[in-house]
């Protein structure tokens, strides 16, 4: 079963132009990661927030946490069509083990 | 060059036969993991290993079947039990929360 849920499915801008994903979940967790997945690639981590925390910014990544929601948000400024790719984020519940969501697929336009 | 290698990149299968697809890691980390992924949909975890000689099933393990003998080592067995084995294989290997990921597996049967 799924516990991180992204929402928008697909997301399309023009290079430049900020772009926001939303993570839902169900359980109470440790923490939150989000990753992101290049076409047919392995997924590389960009940035974990814990459960006592709000806010995290990572160079263009800003995440936002809100435990009493049940939500998260991750911000890319000033997108750039190397960001176009599949990101997802992955809740961790039981100790190391993550739970990730079906993902967002972001295409940045040039 | 620190990092986790899988093996091969494309494997075919014909129905009937069970494959082995390696996963190799030098990050000396203790726990590693093999996930499923179907086209447009997030990660699902298969087994895991939080230390040598010790794995654990998780959502989906029907099919599979792993050994951790080394530390650096945890292969993957796609049996013949596992009726619909045409997907994305990735392993990935973690030390704290953070998961470090392979480039994959695309495991096609024939």
């Amino acid at each position: 079963s799924q516990q991180g849920e992204e929402d928008p499915q697909a997301l399309s801008i023009q290079e430049g132009e900020n772009a926001t994903m939303n993570c839902s979940y169900k359980t109470s967790i440790n923490n939150l990661q989000w990753y992101r997945q290049n076409s047919g690639r392995g997924l590389v981590h960009l940035i974990l927030i814990r459960s006592n925390e709000r806010e995290k910014h990572s160079g263009r990544l800003r995440v936002t946490l809100d435990t009493s929601k049940k939500s998260s948000s991750l911000l890319i400024t000033a997108s750039r069509a190397a960001d176009t790719a599949s990101y997802f984020c992955a809740t961790d519940k039981y100790g190391n083990k993550l739970v990730f969501g079906a993902g967002t697929i972001l295409r940045v336009k040039s | 060059d620190g990092g986790i290698t899988q093996s091969p990149k494309y494997l075919f299968r014909k129905e009937g036969q069970n494959v082995t697809l390696s996963c190799e890691q030098n990050l000396n980390h203790d726990a590693m993991y093999w996930y499923r992924q179907d086209p447009g949909q997030g990660l699902r975890l298969i087994y895991y290993s939080q230390i040598v000689n010790d794995f654990q099933k998780g959502d989906i393990a029907e099919g599979y079947s792993v050994s951790r003998e080394k530390k650096e080592s945890f292969p993957l067995t796609v049996t013949s039990a596992q009726k619909n084995p045409t997907a994305f294989y990735l392993c990935a290997s973690s030390i704290d929360s953070e998961q470090f990921f392979g480039p994959g597996t695309r495991l096609t049967v024939l």
